[in-house]
């Protein structure tokens, strides 16, 4: 079955700073997702990659999905306290299952 | 615009308590899915439902039940509810063959078993 990694499990980035997220899968990917959560909350839907090099922007953050599509890597650039939360990294597996990543907690500091 | 609504989004139950989440959608979604969320463990696959009617395990399917009642409606059964099943508890929606949309997610249940 596929299975999808994030790295790091965990991060804390100075407000401004840039940070990079990472889902690598262990099979194919042919739709990824990414998705935000605050603590506490629901998902939001960020954005979803398809074709290998694919690479596509909301505000401040940027997904790319590499050309073998098997890793896609998430971008923010000057980070806010309005980015933190945590994200995850979905994919659709071909069974008409998403199946996820166990996420990424990124805190910012003021 | 509701989306995905879940109820109730808080509960308390003792083990061995019975108790069913609903969930419904309006986006005539045919696809629907209950995961759990666990500290460190991320999304976990519970049951999902590719179509009316139809209903398939996830990863961690032992001690509930599911129902896809008609189009708009998945619940999800806690038969004998157990301390392990404290969890939060989302329901989402798509469309039939995801892979070219996103899934719609609800605002989450807590569920505490003690």
């Amino acid at each position: 079955s596929q299975e999808l990694e994030q790295s790091p499990q965990s991060l804390i980035v100075q407000e401004g700073k840039n940070l990079t997220i990472n889902c690598t899968s262990s099979k194919t990917l042919y739709g990824l997702y990414w998705y935000k959560q605050k603590y506490g909350e629901g998902l939001i839907f960020l954005m979803m990659l398809q074709k290998g090099g694919e690479e596509k922007s909301h505000e401040k953050i940027t997904a790319k999905l590499d050309e073998k599509k098997q890793q896609s890597s998430l971008h923010i650039t000057a980070s806010q306290p309005s980015h933190a939360g945590i994200y995850l990294c979905g994919a659709d597996n071909r069974d008409d299952k998403i199946i996820f990543g166990k996420g990424t907690r990124l805190h910012i500091l003021p | 615009n509701a989306g995905v609504t879940q109820t109730p989004k808080f509960q308390v139950l003792k083990t061995g308590q019975s108790m069913t989440l609903q969930c419904a959608q309006d986006m005539n979604h045919n696809s629907m899915y209950w995961y759990r969320q666990d500290p460190g463990m991320g999304l976990r696959l519970i049951y999902y439902s590719a179509s009316e009617g139809t209903t398939d395990k996830g990863e961690v399917p032992n001690g509930y039940n599911v129902s896809r009642l008609n189009k708009r409606e998945f619940s999800l059964r806690l038969e004998s509810a157990a301390p392990s099943q404290t969890s939060v508890y989302f329901c989402a929606s798509s469309e039939y063959r995801v892979g070219n949309t996103e899934a719609f997610f609800g605002q989450g249940t807590r569920l505490t078993v003690v």
